[in-house]
């Protein structure tokens, strides 16, 4: 167990749909970052974020978006979904910088049918 | 852009051989290279990483070599076993972010 926690586990919704994919961090570190990963693209990184504050974007698209609370945990927020949105998403956390070591989180499996 | 060229795809070893995943990346400015170890349907586990100020790490029977110069790292995995089964990643640390090669499937016959 890594101490990072991400709900839901699964999710399966529409086309078109909106949903929001939970994640937090362990106790103390203040980066969290979001991955995807589906069959044919490996681990994409999508938005790193630091004590609230974007920090860092990756391949995210504009239908997506992220946020860190003050309470450091952080949502992600994916609308107008289609069917390539299906994959994993992974969250993880670190103490601070993306070169401390990044622990994951267990995934959320979106199912876009 | 960053990238990270991961090699081989595909690697089976029988139980007890050595098992070499290279890598090479491109940003030079990069000092933080990860392995991870991934097994089907779970989350991506941290099983070394090295720095840019080290060379070589080892940890039982996983090693990491850097080669600045020529901008590659390798895992090291010796006396192989059926538990070492699973898809591995090497990443690159930039500062902003992790970029990770695109895996390579270990499979150990016994």
């Amino acid at each position: 167990d890594s101490g990072v926690t991400q709900t839901p586990k699964h999710l399966i919704t529409a086309t078109g749909q909106r949903v929001t994919l939970r994640c937090s961090p362990r106790s103390g570190d203040l980066s969290v970052y979001w991955y995807q990963q589906s069959l044919d693209q490996g681990l994409q990184f999508l938005i790193q974020y630091y004590n609230g504050e974007e920090r860092a974007k990756g391949n995210i698209l504009e239908r997506f978006s992220a946020q860190q609370f003050p309470d450091l945990h952080s949502e992600l927020n994916l609308s107008s979904l289609e069917l390539g949105d299906s994959a994993l998403y992974f969250c993880a956390s670190s103490a601070s910088s993306s070169t401390d070591t990044q622990y994951f989180g267990p995934g959320t499996r979106l199912t876009v049918l | 852009g960053e990238n990270v060229e991961q090699h081989p795809s595909t690697l089976s070893v029988q139980e007890g051989d050595s098992a070499v995943i290279k890598c090479t990346y491109s940003d030079s400015a990069s000092n933080y290279f990860p392995w991870y170890k991934q097994e089907l349907g779970k989350r991506p586990q941290l099983i070394i990483d090295i720095r840019s100020n080290v060379g070589e790490k080892k940890d039982q029977r996983i090693a990491v070599t850097l080669n600045k110069t020529a901008k590659h790292f390798s895992l090291h995995i010796t006396e192989t076993q059926p538990e070492d089964s699973a898809v591995y990643f090497c990443a690159e640390g930039t500062g902003t972010a992790l970029i990770f090669g695109k895996g390579t499937t270990l499979s150990v016959s016994s």
